[in-house]
């Protein structure tokens, strides 16, 4: 069955320190990716997304992610994290198959910044 | 652009009653999703729209959930009669086709207490 594993529930940095959370996907072929974040109260907005090509993909807000097949991992990071981003971040995929736009979430890991 | 509007934003109700939310999508997004998403997991799709037909519904209890959209544009999901285990927020997308590609934006949801 597809799935998708958020390793990390809860994860906390400083402010100004790196940032990657990460994310391992089951299919049987490369789905689409997708990172999306939810602050308190809001709906979810998509940060970045993967379709094909490079693996090395930007998002909004100074987000990247790196697809990496062998692992079938989709990793999200972000150089230098703000007070502002503390959310909970979502990884998911939408299979390739049937292409009818579900997706699939991780449970979500919960970002705290500490001043 | 309005995004995706959802009401009620909360709404708590005992065991056994009923209760309704409605979905208004961005404009001109044919398709629409429902999402369930219980505390601590991430969103889970229970119907999916493209204009007034359904696309999926593989995970939606039909034996007290229903969907409709009947005109195409705004939606409405209905429980009856409601469990405690059907606390949840319910997020409601839109996107302007139904391929897997095609980015979803979401409401803020609505926040469902059963008692």
């Amino acid at each position: 069955a597809q799935s998708v594993t958020q390793p990390d529930i809860h994860i906390t940095v400083s402010e100004g320190a790196s940032l990657e959370l990460r994310c391992n996907y089951s299919y049987g072929a490369t789905p689409y990716l997708f990172w999306y974040v939810q602050s308190p109260g809001q709906g979810l907005q998509l940060l970045l997304k993967y379709f094909s090509g490079d693996t090395l993909v930007q998002g909004i807000k100074g987000f990247e992610a790196e697809f990496k097949r062998s692992q079938s991992s989709f990793n999200l990071r972000k150089p230098s994290v703000h007070w502002s981003d503390a959310a909970e971040y979502f990884c998911a995929v939408a299979p390739t198959s049937g292409n009818t736009g579900k997706l699939i979430f991780g449970q979500g890991t919960t970002l705290q910044v500490k001043p | 652009e309005a995004g995706v509007a959802q009401s009620p934003r909360y709404k708590i109700i005992e065991k056994r009653q009923s209760v309704a939310f409605w979905c208004n999508p961005i404009s001109g997004h044919a398709t629409l999703y429902w999402y369930q998403q219980i505390l601590g997991q991430g969103p889970k799709l229970l119907i999916q729209f493209q204009n007034n037909g359904v696309v999926d519904d593989s995970q939606l209890p039909k034996d007290r959930f229903s969907a409709e959209r009947l005109k195409g544009v705004d939606s409405t999901l209905k429980i009856q009669p409601a469990k405690l285990e059907d606390s949840a927020v319910y997020l409601c997308a839109s996107s302007l086709n139904s391929l897997a590609s095609g980015e979803q934006y979401f409401g803020p949801g609505t926040r469902l207490t059963v008692t």
